[in-house]
């Protein structure tokens, strides 16, 4: 059974650039949740999808977004980007929502230069 | 915001056991989870506890839970050099959806 796929692993971009991050979860798996990895604030979660619905968001600017597609993939997108998101973006994939926990994909490394 | 509090670092020997600790403020919790993250990688779930259990066993690890004091421990027994990595207990409230709150992170060393 495939794990949770994230694209692309590594990205480097530019100061006031925009990026969109891609993640396909487990087949079957319905929710999907995206956090921000960083040495200083540790893990942080963003937002969670289930359905094409935007569930749950964390404490995050309007410059983070993301959607899910009827199969359920989800993208993330920053808009101007600023030094300080340069992190570890994390996608999670669920399918009974609390009992079996998360599997984590291996993440996109953003480096904003 | 709810809270989920790790020491940073612990040390053992190869085949000693581990105790790694954590500690949340969050009194709703539903399920507490441990992860682990070796290095360039993502998380990986080791195990999870309902909040209305007190203890998990599941092969090498333990997990203990006192809901009264907050208090979630994760018991590696017969540490070996592979368990080297960071270690992430992660807290489930009521209402918060599929949203974890994790603590700073425990890094383990096994030194042969």
């Amino acid at each position: 059974k495939a794990g949770v796929t994230q694209t692309p692993r590594y990205l480097i971009k530019t100061r006031g650039q925009q990026v969109t991050l891609s993640c396909s979860p487990i087949s079957g798996h319905r929710s999907v949740s995206w956090y921000q990895q960083t040495p200083g604030q540790g893990l942080q979660f963003l937002f969670e999808y289930f359905s094409e619905t935007q569930r749950n968001k964390g404490n995050f600017p309007g410059r983070f977004s993301g959607r899910q597609f009827s199969n359920s993939r989800s993208e993330m997108n920053v808009s101007t980007l600023e030094l300080g998101d340069s992190a570890l973006y994390l996608c999670a994939s669920s399918f009974v929502t609390y009992k079996s926990g998360y599997t984590f994909g291996s993440g996109t490394r953003l480096t904003v230069v | 915001g709810e809270d989920v509090e790790q020491s940073l670092f612990l040390s053992v020997r190869e085949g000693d056991s581990s105790v790694i600790n954590c500690t949340y403020t969050d009194s709703s919790s539903t399920y507490l989870y441990w992860y682990k993250q070796e290095p360039g990688a993502g998380l990986q779930l080791l195990t999870y506890i309902f909040s209305n259990m007190d203890m998990k066993q599941d092969q090498r690890l333990t997990v203990l839970l006192n809901k009264k004091d907050k208090h979630l421990s994760l018991r590696i027994a017969d540490t070996q050099t592979g368990d080297s990595a960071i270690y992430f207990c992660a807290d489930r409230g009521i209402g918060a959806g599929n949203m974890l709150t994790f603590g700073g992170g425990t890094r383990l060393m096994v030194k042969p």
